[in-house]
């Protein structure tokens, strides 16, 4: 079965600096990876995904994300934080044949500070 | 009106009442999901449709009933529900493998 893990469940940034949010997956077969923002009272929005190609996936709001695969890690980076990336951040891994059975990380909440 | 859209927002039942969640899909998608999303832990996937039929059912009590009656619409139906059942229930959609998921607002449910 596959998981992921994100590390951090509340990361704080300054206004202006590196967003960085970690995920390290766990996948006995070629994993499809994703990273989903949910906003205060919403439902999850999918900021970028990864299935095979390029390792280096770009997304939506300035995110991207890059496969390592030597790594197990799916890291999610913004070079410029900015007061609406404040939200909680969940990466999610599934695998061929799974039927939508993404399975989702605990989450990282975001905080942005001026 | 595009994308998921979910019905009520929110909702306050009492143990033995029985209501339901509604949920419609405007993307010509050909699976939707029920999760449920609570405090302090990962979202956890209820129920899977394919053309309208069930494909998982993740071990979830028998008072919580899922119907899908087209590609576009799902229910889940609530009868005896407890406390611990408040949650926010996030339905979603997809095409085809390897999806992404396209989630609606959700339904804040308080059971009291």
């Amino acid at each position: 079965a596959q998981s992921v893990t994100q590390l951090g469940s509340h990361v704080s940034v300054s206004e202006g600096a590196l967003v960085l949010l970690r995920c390290n997956y766990s996948s006995s077969v070629p994993p499809y990876l994703f990273w989903y923002v949910q906003y205060p009272n919403q439902g999850l929005q999918l900021l970028l995904k990864y299935t095979t190609g390029a390792t280096l996936v770009k997304g939506i709001n300035g995110f991207e994300a890059e496969f390592k695969k030597s790594e197990t890690s799916f890291h999610l980076t913004k070079p410029s934080a900015h007061m609406s990336d404040a939200a909680e951040y969940f990466c999610a891994v599934t695998v061929t044949d799974s039927w939508g059975k993404l399975q989702f990380g605990a989450g990282t909440q975001v905080v942005v500070t001026p | 009106e595009t994308g998921v859209t979910q019905t009520p927002r929110h909702l306050v039942m009492g143990m033995t009442n029985k209501k339901s969640l509604k949920c419609e899909q405007h993307l010509g998608h050909n699976a939707m999901y029920w999760y449920k999303q609570s405090a302090k832990k990962p979202l956890e996937l209820m129920f899977v449709y394919s053309l309208e039929e069930r494909v998982e059912n993740n071990s979830v009590p028998s008072r919580f009933s899922p119907e899908c009656p087209n590609s576009s619409h799902l229910f889940l139906h609530l009868h005896t529900l407890q406390p611990e059942d408040s949650a926010l229930y996030l339905c979603a959609s997809s095409q085809e493998f390897p999806l992404p998921l396209h989630f609606g607002n959700g339904t804040r449910l308080t059971v009291t």
